[in-house]
């Protein structure tokens, strides 16, 4: 166990419609970043926050946003699903060292 | 693509054997990661690499890295059934944009 928390672990949604992912880091830790993961694109990086600002920013849909609350956790919200934005959701967490904590994922299916 | 790329895609041995998977990158790093992802799970960190080491040991795992080929290798001695998973490199964009990068990926099969 990571200790990295993700909600809900599936979603079962339809073409058009927003949905919202949430994620707790490790305690203690700063750093959120987003990833999506699919069979056809891989693991890709979306979006990196610490401490409640965004840092990096990686191949995120402008239909997609997320945000770092003050008590550190994030949220992913996804808006004017495609059915190709079925995929994994992974939030991971990191404190000052570099490794990156993954949460056990959201599995989103667009039909 | 800035996606690193790994080698080769899918691995398959048999228990006891050495397993090694090859990750290439585009990017100037300060870093290296690899990670482990069992199927449709959270991936999980194994070992990270600076720039300025060539060769890294944690138990079972041998990585090195040369900066100058921009690549890196991941070996796994004594492989078990247990290693079955994909594995997975990453670096961070350093020369401005910080963006994580990972592999595409190795899928290794080690069978009992």
């Amino acid at each position: 166990d990571s200790g990295v928390t993700q909600t809900p672990k599936h979603l079962i949604t339809a073409t058009g419609q927003r949905v919202t992912l949430r994620c707790s880091p490790r305690s203690g830790d700063l750093s959120v970043y987003w990833y999506q993961q699919s069979l056809d694109q891989g693991l890709q990086f979306l979006i990196q926050y610490y401490n409640g600002e965004e840092r990096a920013k990686g191949n995120i849909l402008e239909r997609f946003s997320a945000q770092q609350f003050p008590d550190l956790h994030s949220e992913l919200n996804l808006s004017s699903l495609e059915l190709g934005d079925s995929a994994l959701y992974f939030c991971a967490s990191s404190g000052f060292g570099e490794t990156q904590y993954f949460g056990p994922g959201t599995r989103l299916l667009v039909l | 693509s800035q996606q690193g790329e790994e080698d080769p895609q899918a691995l398959s041995i048999q228990e006891g054997e050495n397993a090694t998977m090859n990750c290439s990158y585009k990017t100037s790093i300060n870093n290296l990661q690899w990670y482990r992802q069992n199927s449709g799970r959270g991936l999980v960190h194994l070992i990270l690499i600076r720039s300025n080491e060539r060769e890294k040991h944690s138990g079972r795992l041998r990585v090195t890295l040369d900066t100058s080929k921009k690549s890196s290798s991941l070996l796994i001695t004594a492989s078990r059934a247990a290693d079955t998973a994909s594995y997975f490199c990453a670096t961070v964009d350093t020369s401005g944009t910080y963006k994580y990068i990972f592999g595409t990926g190795t899928r290794l099969k080690v069978l009992a």
